[in-house]
């Protein structure tokens, strides 16, 4: 059974950068979308991104073309999110989460998803 | 990019009540659509997936239907555990989610 652990809670200042990592364990790691999802406080759930390892390339919602990177390390079968040039606003839950059917983003679902990692930005 | 749409946004209801969320695309998506139940503090569960189909192990309570535009989400018979936020997702969008709270 797939399972995905998210490294543990940041607080960050303005203008710096954050990473967090999802570490994926009990199955297949390369041929599964791995997508970031956020939510900020008291408000829905907000694709930023996701990678397919083994094609190496990630998609991003355009609301964060240019500010976020998203990476996947197979030796670990590890994803990461780096998000940059944070502002307030950037104040979320975010969590990483598995395409459940292999091989594409799109007209999939998520399952599972990490724990969440909430990041704090302030000054 | 496709929409969702989501409605109501927060649902009223008493244990053992019947209740139905609607989810709208702004273009056919066939059946590509899932739903979630979210509870505070916690990550997303999948609960439905291709508009249908019951993730394993989540009560027969709760069931979807529809396809190309419009999909629903109905829970037969409201328990304690699932007040609740719900959200479909198509592809990369989500909808704006329906808070279930008790009446």
């Amino acid at each position: 059974q797939v399972q995905l652990v998210q490294s543990g809670a940041e607080v960050k200042k303005p203008g710096s950068s954050m990473k967090v990592s999802c570490k994926a364990s009990g199955g297949t790691f390369i041929t599964y979308a791995f997508s970031w999802v956020r939510q900020a406080p008291g408000q829905g759930l907000e694709w930023m991104g996701g990678i397919i390892p083994l094609f190496g390339t990630a998609n991003y919602a355009q609301k964060f073309q240019g500010r976020v990177t998203i990476t996947a390390d197979e030796s670990t079968s590890t994803a990461y999110m780096e998000l940059s040039s944070l502002r307030s606003e950037d104040t979320a839950v975010y969590y990483c989460a598995r395409g459940a059917a292999a091989g594409t983003l799109i007209n999939n679902w998520f399952d599972p998803w990490g724990q969440g990692t909430l990041v704090t930005v302030s000054s | 990019d496709i929409q969702m749409t989501q409605s109501p946004s927060t649902l009223s209801a008493s244990v053992g009540d019947s209740v139905t969320i609607t989810c709208r695309a702004s273009q056919s998506i066939s059946s590509w659509l899932a739903w979630y139940q979210q509870k505070p503090g916690k990550a997303p569960k999948l609960l439905i997936y291709k508009a249908s189909s019951l993730e394993s192990g989540v009560p027969s309570r709760f069931s979807g239907s529809g396809s190309g535009t419009e999909f629903t989400l109905t829970i037969s018979s409201l328990q304690p555990d699932d007040f609740a936020t719900y959200y479909c997702q198509q592809s990369w969008t989500f909808g704006q989610g329906t808070k279930v709270e008790i009446k």
